[in-house]
């Protein structure tokens, strides 16, 4: 079966500029999480839907936000482009809550360069 | 507040040379540990979840353990396809019933022929 689906794979931007991205979960997850991955802070969360409901959020400023349409997909927005927020941004998926018989799976991720 | 420490940081070893890889953790009320393997350019790939100390788990080569600080990924006469990095992450019971995971910021491993 299909795996966690991001888009894009790639992307530039220029400061203060704002970006959507994409995930596609697994067919059936409702859990979608998103996180931030950088050379010096490693995996940082931003935040988790469920059922189209934010249900946790990470330490983030403001200017990370992210919504979950009723199929499961999720989008994640950044504004105001920061060369800070240079980054691979990942997603994961999973059926519910973490446990015994539900794992999460991660996408590919969308790298992001901002300059 | 959860943290995750692995060490070391970076391991060289040779083909066949078994080794342990440690994950010490802090978290108010834990609900999982949980192993991944990131390759370059991938997203993290699901190794192992442990629930309670005294849990173990294998897969293939690799073998993990965990007790109330700390767990360990043992790794017996790996092979070069075993190199990667790998990560350890938390699930804290007290998140209000999420999926939010702590993770450590890596161990790179290298094995070579």
């Amino acid at each position: 079966k299909a795996g966690v689906t991001q888009t894009p794979r790639y992307l530039i931007k220029t400061r203060g500029q704002q970006v959507t991205l994409s995930c596609s979960p697994i067919s059936g997850h409702r859990s979608v999480s998103w996180y931030q991955q950088t050379p010096g802070q490693g995996l940082q969360f931003l935040f988790e839907y469920f059922s189209e409901t934010q249900r946790n959020k990470g330490n983030f400023p403001g200017r990370f936000s992210g919504r979950q349409f009723s199929n499961s997909r999720s989008e994640m927005n950044v504004s105001t482009l920061e060369l800070g927020d240079s980054a691979l941004y990942l997603c994961a998926s999973s059926l519910g809550l973490l446990g015994p018989n539900t794992e999460a799976f991660f996408g590919q991720g969308t790298r992001l360069t901002v300059v | 507040e959860d943290q995750v420490t692995q060490s070391p940081e970076a391991l060289r070893l040779q083909e066949g040379e078994s080794s342990s890889l440690n994950c010490s953790y802090t978290v108010s009320g834990l609900r999982g540990l949980f192993w991944y393997r990131q390759d370059p350019g991938k997203g993290p790939e699901f190794l192992f979840t442990l629930y309670s100390a005294g849990e173990e788990k294998e897969k293939e080569r690799l073998k993990a353990t965990l007790t109330k600080k700390e767990s360990f990924l043992h790794i017996t006469a790996p092979k070069p396809e075993d190199s990667a990095t790998y990560l350890c992450a938390v699930q804290n019971i007290l998140t209000g019933g999420g999926n939010k995971l702590t993770f450590g910021t890596g161990t790179q491993l290298k094995v070579e022929l």
